[in-house]
């Protein structure tokens, strides 16, 4: 079935640095990707849609400039968070919509600590 | 998009005892998917159910969409431990084409 790589799965940093976070879908084309966060005990709220060779779409309340997203290639998206506080720490995660009734595959996530 | 309700919140059940948990919209919706999301881990598609009235089985599960395609359910028969997990229901009705995820219920089963 449909992968999605999500890289990396966890990683800490200091205050004040930048992280990037990559997805890659491995066996299709994903034109979309979602990014997803998730606090804990919390459900999957939108951070924005990126779209292959054009700007993203961020939902309201996302600070675009903090939240770098690049969708160069039909099987890369990424996410950079900069200059990171300890309040963006969370669970970050990539989906693509895979078509038919395969519904949506999600990358298998990045745990963000910011210390 | 429209918000789904989900509930419970919670759901705390020994092992053997069945499960389940329900989601609701206030307006018809097109379709309804199903994931599962173990502790740590991600989202892992179910199922999806488009028409109406449909029931769709997976071994111990039991996915319904209501006749009025306002409200699923999915139950679990006799929950075994690695039936553990964080139950999301979603619909594929965000502006941008993303799911739009209910608050998802949390299943513990104590063996």
């Amino acid at each position: 079935g449909a992968v999605v790589s999500q890289h990396p799965s966890w990683v800490i940093c200091k205050s004040g640095t930048s992280v990037k976070i990559e997805c890659r879908s491995l066996d299709f084309q994903a034109t979309t990707m979602f990014w997803y966060r998730q606090f804990p005990k919390q459900s999957l709220m939108l951070m924005a849609t990126s779209n292959e060779g054009s700007k993203a779409t961020y939902e309201q309340g996302v600070e675009k400039d903090k939240f770098l997203i690049n969708h160069a290639s039909l099987t890369l998206s990424t996410l950079t968070v900069t200059s990171a506080h300890p309040e963006d720490s969370s669970f970050y995660i990539c989906s693509a919509r895979t078509g038919g009734i395969g519904g949506y595959t999600f990358g298998s996530g990045t745990r963000l600590t910011v210390v | 998009g429209q918000q789904v309700m989900q509930i419970p919140q919670y759901q705390h059940v020994q092992e053997g005892e069945d499960f389940t948990t329900y989601c609701n919209s206030s307006t018809t919706l097109s379709n309804i998917q199903w994931y599962k999301q173990r502790p740590g881990g991600h989202p892992v598609f179910l199922i999806q159910l488009v028409k109406s009235g449909e029931v769709k089985k997976q071994k111990r599960l039991t996915f319904q969409f209501g006749e009025a395609k306002k409200n699923s359910s999915l139950h679990i028969t006799a929950t075994q431990t690695t039936d553990v997990g964080t139950y999301f229901c979603g619909h594929y009705g965000g502006s941008q084409g993303n799911l739009i995820f209910g608050k998802g219920t949390k299943l513990s089963v104590k063996p």
